[in-house]
């Protein structure tokens, strides 16, 4: 089956790092996704990874390791607006077409 | 700017009413993509559509259907609202690549009573 699994909440202090981690067990792996959703609004875009490594993007940084089914979202100097929903996605192929499976969310509390 | 809206943020209708969701992208994108998100279950596939009268089931497809006239326009229809349709509906478009991210509709809560 296609299994998705990230924490649920976590907590962390403001200017703190904090890492989001993600295991994943899918057929077809086309590439991960991070979303990160505030309270009653849209998931948005963060990164995509599809090849092993670390990608960096400012504050935020996402590593994957596909023999291990692993990814995380790091987060740093964090900031009081970080407090967020974060989403792991997977990209896996089957029936003949891409679909994005999505982990449930962590839940990102950020106090000061 | 890249958007996607919902006919409705809120919305609150009888057990057995007919449901319209309406979502409409502006980016000209070729695959649009209907979810519903429940606490602790994460954001879950309905339908999907890849092209103008193109539509395909997805993970749990039973008590919906779809339709898709215009490239813009994918609506979310649920024939006899159930208690347990009670959700946020939330709306996505993307390009033809798989790769790219998806965009999302601000949602829409349905309760249905």
């Amino acid at each position: 089956g296609q299994n998705i699994d990230q924490p649920t909440e976590m907590t962390a202090t403001e200017g703190a790092i904090v890492q989001i981690n993600c295991t994943y067990q899918t057929s077809g792996f086309n590439g991960l996704f991070w979303y990160q959703q505030h309270a009653g609004e849209a998931p948005t875009f963060l990164s995509y990874n599809v090849l092993d490594g670390l990608e960096e993007k400012g504050r935020f940084s996402s590593f994957l390791s596909r023999s291990k089914g692993y990814s995380y979202l790091l987060l740093k100097e964090l900031q009081m607006k970080d407090s967020a929903s974060y989403l792991c996605a997977v990209i896996s192929f089957s029936g003949g077409y891409n679909k994005l499976i999505f982990g449930a969310g962590t839940r990102l509390a950020v106090h000061p | 700017d890249v958007k996607v809206t919902q006919s409705s943020r809120y919305l609150v209708k009888r057990t057995g009413e007919k449901v319209f969701l309406e979502c409409v992208q502006d980016m000209d994108h070729e695959n649009m993509f209907w979810y519903r998100q429940d606490p602790g279950l994460g954001l879950r596939l309905i339908y999907f559509s890849y092209d103008v009268k193109m539509k395909e089931k997805g993970d749990i497809p039973e008590g919906y259907s779809v339709s898709r006239e215009k490239k813009e326009r994918f609506s979310l229809i649920l024939e006899s609202a159930s208690t347990n349709q009670t959700s946020m509906y939330l709306c996505a478009s993307r390009t033809g690549l798989s790769t790219d991210t998806q965009y999302f509709g601000p949602g829409t809560r349905l309760t249905v009573l």
